[in-house]
């Protein structure tokens, strides 16, 4: 049982260049999520999806894409990364606020 | 004011120590709470859920106070392993509500 998982753990872009950050998970919750974290502040939301083949805008979604594949995968894409997209990203999995987080991909954008 | 407020720390505390740390929130109508907790450089964990008036898991207490509205996280025996940063997300409806601050940072120190 893996809970979920993203990949890469680890990307160092240029700027212009995308990129798509994956995320699945194996303890079939309906809703997914995708957030952003930067030093000193508090987990951002990006997007999230309430079921498969919905999805929604959170706090920050600007320059950002998201797919909902199918129930267990959730995607994130950069499509012009920006150095100000440097940031871990996490994707998680569950209820509003029960949730379970993925380890992380820490992106660099220069 | 802030929906969530904690007071960042660090808490410094040897080993064996009791700490407590508050989370204040500002939505009254907030029904159920939810700490986490997150090691450095690591996802966030879900610590533990309330839905009443408080909750006991082992070491780790957490108490709720409606009228001043405010919740409590106690560790006692404090553990080398209890160093990490512990997020308080109150309940405040909808998926774009959740929020997460930056947490209180506890370090025990041998």
């Amino acid at each position: 049982n893996a809970g979920v998982t993203q990949t890469p753990k680890f990307q160092v872009l240029k700027t212009g260049q995308s990129m798509t950050l994956q995320c699945a998970q194996d303890m079939n919750h309906n809703s997914m999520y995708w957030y952003r974290q930067d030093p000193g502040m508090g987990l951002r939301l990006i997007y999230y999806s309430a079921s498969e083949g919905t999805t929604d805008k959170g706090e920050v979604p600007n320059g950002y894409n998201v797919s909902r594949l199918n129930k267990r995968e959730f995607s994130l894409r950069l499509e012009s990364a920006a150095p100000s997209q440097t940031s871990v990203y996490f994707c998680a999995s569950g209820a509003t606020y029960e949730q379970y987080f993925g380890p992380g991909t820490r992106l660099t954008v220069t | 004011r802030k929906e969530v407020e904690q007071d960042p720390g660090p808490f410094n505390v040897p080993e064996g120590a009791t700490v407590a740390f508050n989370c204040t929130y500002s939505n009254s109508a907030s029904q159920s709470f939810f700490w986490y907790r997150q090691d450095c450089r690591k996802e966030p964990k879900l610590l533990m859920s309330v839905y009443s008036s408080g909750n006991e898991d082992g070491r780790f207490t957490a108490q709720l106070n409606r009228a001043s509205q405010y919740i409590s996280l106690l560790i006692r025996d404090s553990k080398l392993s209890d160093s990490a940063t512990y997020l308080c997300v109150p309940s405040s409806g909808g998926y774009q509500k959740v929020t997460f601050g930056i947490g209180t940072k506890l370090q025990v120190i041998p």
